[in-house]
C-alpha cells in the first residue's frame, strides 16, 4: 500500500506570493490533518479534514486555509507569503476521526522557503 | 491551552536503555502518542497509551500515568540509527480536540 504522499517535496516563494500544497493520503484513510515545523518548534497543527469537512483548525492566521476532495486528497494554501512561513509543511492521514487511538501515517512534508 | 514538556536533548552509548519524559498539561485527555523522525524524514508512529501502564513493541516500550499527566518512552539495547527525534503527542478535548506535540527529543547516540 503506498503511503502518504506529499507535492512538492522543495518549494522556494517569495514574500507576498501564494502557495498550494498537495497530500495524497494512504487508500482508504479518510482523514488528513496539516502541520507545520519549523526547527526547535516540534509540530504545529494547522487543521484536520475528515470526509471534505474540516474538524479541527489550529491557531493560525487565515492566510491559512485548506480543504479536502471527495478522494480524501487534501491541499493546504498560503496567501500573501511571509518570511516566517519558511517551514516543512507535513501532512499526515488516518483511518480513524481522531477518536484517541489513531495512527498518524505521515507524509515527507513539503520544504517551503520564503525569500 | 494544551502544553507537553520534553528534554531538547538526550545523549547514550550504543547497547545502553534511555527513557525520555513527557510531561502534559491538556484538558479532556484522551491518549499519549511517540512519534521518531530521523533528519530529513517524515515522523513515524511508534507506540500509544490511552490507559496507565507499560506497552511493549519489540526494543521499545512506552508508559503512561494519567493520575500523573506523564509518560515515557524507553528504548533497549541503543543502535546508531536510534539517533532521532523523539515527539510525545496527545489529543485532547475541551471541545477542540486538536492534537498537540512536544518540541521534541534529540537522542544522540554514540558508539
Amino acid at each position: 500500500k503506498a503511503g502518504v504522499t506529499q507535492t512538492p517535496r522543495y518549494l522556494i516563494k517569495t514574500r507576498g506570493q501564494q502557495v498550494t500544497l498537495s497530500c495524497s493520503p494512504i487508500s482508504g484513510h479518510r482523514s488528513v490533518s496539516w502541520y507545520q515545523q519549523t526547527p526547535g518548534q516540534g509540530l504545529q497543527f494547522l487543521f484536520e479534514y475528515f470526509s471534505e469537512t474540516q474538524r479541527n483548525k489550529g491557531n493560525f492566521p487565515g492566510r491559512f486555509s485548506g480543504r479536502q476532495f471527495s478522494n480524501s486528497r487534501s491541499e493546504m494554501n498560503v496567501s500573501t507569503l511571509e518570511l516566517g512561513d519558511s517551514a516543512l509543511y507535513l501532512c499526515a492521514s488516518s483511518a480513524a476521526r481522531g477518536t484517541g487511538n489513531e495512527k498518524l501515517f505521515f507524509g515527507s512534508g513539503t520544504q517551503l522557503s520564503v525569500l | 491551552g494544551q502544553s507537553l514538556e520534553q528534554p531538547s536533548e538526550v545523549t547514550a552509548v550504543e547497547g545502553a536503555i534511555v527513557q525520555i519524559n513527557c510531561t502534559y498539561q491538556t484538558s479532556g485527555f484522551y491518549g499519549l502518542s511517540w512519534y521518531q523522525q530521523h533528519d530529513g524524514g517524515a515522523p513515524t508512529f511508534l507506540s500509544y497509551n490511552a490507559l496507565d501502564g507499560l506497552e511493549e513493541t519489540g526494543r521499545f516500550s512506552s508508559f503512561l500515568s494519567r493520575s500523573d499527566s506523564y509518560g515515557y518512552l524507553l528504548l533497549q539495547e541503543l543502535q546508531m540509527k536510534d539517533s532521532a527525534s523523539y515527539f510525545c503527542a496527545v489529543r485532547s478535548g475541551g471541545g477542540s480536540y486538536i492534537p498537540t506535540f512536544g518540541r521534541g527529543t534529540s537522542l544522540i547516540v554514540h558508539p
